[in-house]
C-alpha cells in the first residue's frame, strides 16, 4: 500500500470543526483513502472512506484533492469522546490485497 | 450484535510458556486478521485468512501460528513465548469485498517476563 503523511499531533477546541490532514502523493488509481481512528485503549474504529468524490457520514466527512494527493478528515463539532488518534489509510482494493497498513496517525486532543 | 470479541483480555506469561488468543465475530465476514501494536506504534499483521480452512502470512509472522477451523473464529497461537512478543493484539474482520472494512475487537493486552 502506497505511504500516507499525517501531522502527529494537532488540537481543537470542544465544539468546534476539526480538519485532518493526510498527504498521499504516490497514490494509485485503485487505491481507496481510508480513515479509522483509535480511542485511548480500544481497537481502531472504521470512520469513512472515499475513492474520488468527497464523502459524508453521521461520524465525519472526507474531502478528496482533485489530483487525489491528498485528502482531508473533518469533523465537524468536536467531543471530548472525538479525543483519539485518527489513521489515514491507502487501501488497494485489487485483489489479493488484504492489510491495512496502519502508520503512527495524528492524536487529536479536544480542550473542553 | 457482540461483533469482535476477543479473549482474554490480559494475559502475563512467563519466557517460554505458550498460549492461545481467541478472536470471535457474529458478522459471518469471510476474511479475518491478526495485528499487533507495540507502544507508540500502527498495527502490524501477523496472519490472515480469507475463509474457513485458511490462512496467510502477515508483515511479522515470526513466532505464531493461526487456525481457522470455523468461520466465525480465528486463533493465535504462541508456542513458546518471548519478551518480544509482548504487545498488544487485535483481532479484526471483514467482507470480502474491494472496499475492505475491517472491524476491530477490545485487543489482548499480553506481557511476556
Amino acid at each position: 500500500d502506497a505511504k500516507t503523511t499525517q501531522p502527529n499531533s494537532m488540537e481543537s477546541n470542544e465544539e468546534e470543526p476539526v480538519h485532518l490532514p493526510c498527504n498521499h502523493s504516490t497514490i494509485s488509481g485503485t487505491d481507496y483513502i481510508h480513515w479509522y481512528r483509535q480511542l485511548p485503549s480500544q481497537g481502531p474504529e472504521y470512520v469513512i472512506h472515499g475513492l474520488t468524490s468527497n464523502v459524508n457520514n453521521r461520524m465525519a466527512s472526507l474531502a478528496i484533492a482533485e489530483d487525489r494527493k491528498s485528502s482531508t478528515l473533518i469533523l465537524h463539532r468536536a467531543t471530548l469522546r472525538d479525543a483519539a488518534v485518527y489513521y489515514c489509510i491507502l487501501r488497494d482494493s485489487g485483489a489479493g490485497s488484504y492489510q491495512l497498513t496502519f502508520g503512527k496517525g495524528t492524536k487529536l486532543s479536544v480542550i473542553p | 450484535n457482540a461483533g469482535v470479541t476477543q479473549t482474554p483480555k490480559f494475559r502475563v506469561l512467563k519466557t517460554g510458556q505458550s498460549m492461545t488468543l481467541l478472536c470471535a465475530q457474529d458478522m459471518n465476514h469471510e476474511y479475518m486478521y491478526w495485528y499487533r501494536q507495540d507502544p507508540g506504534m500502527g498495527l502490524r499483521l501477523i496472519h490472515y485468512s480469507v475463509g474457513e480452512g485458511t490462512t496467510a502470512k502477515g508483515e511479522v509472522p515470526d513466532g505464531y501460528n493461526v487456525s481457522r477451523l470455523k468461520k466465525q473464529n480465528f486463533l493465535l497461537g504462541l508456542e513458546s513465548a518471548a519478551p518480544s512478543q509482548t504487545s498488544v493484539y487485535f483481532c479484526a474482520s471483514s467482507y470480502s469485498n474491494r472496499v475492505n472494512i475491517q472491524y476491530f475487537g477490545a485487543g489482548t493486552r499480553l506481557s511476556v517476563l
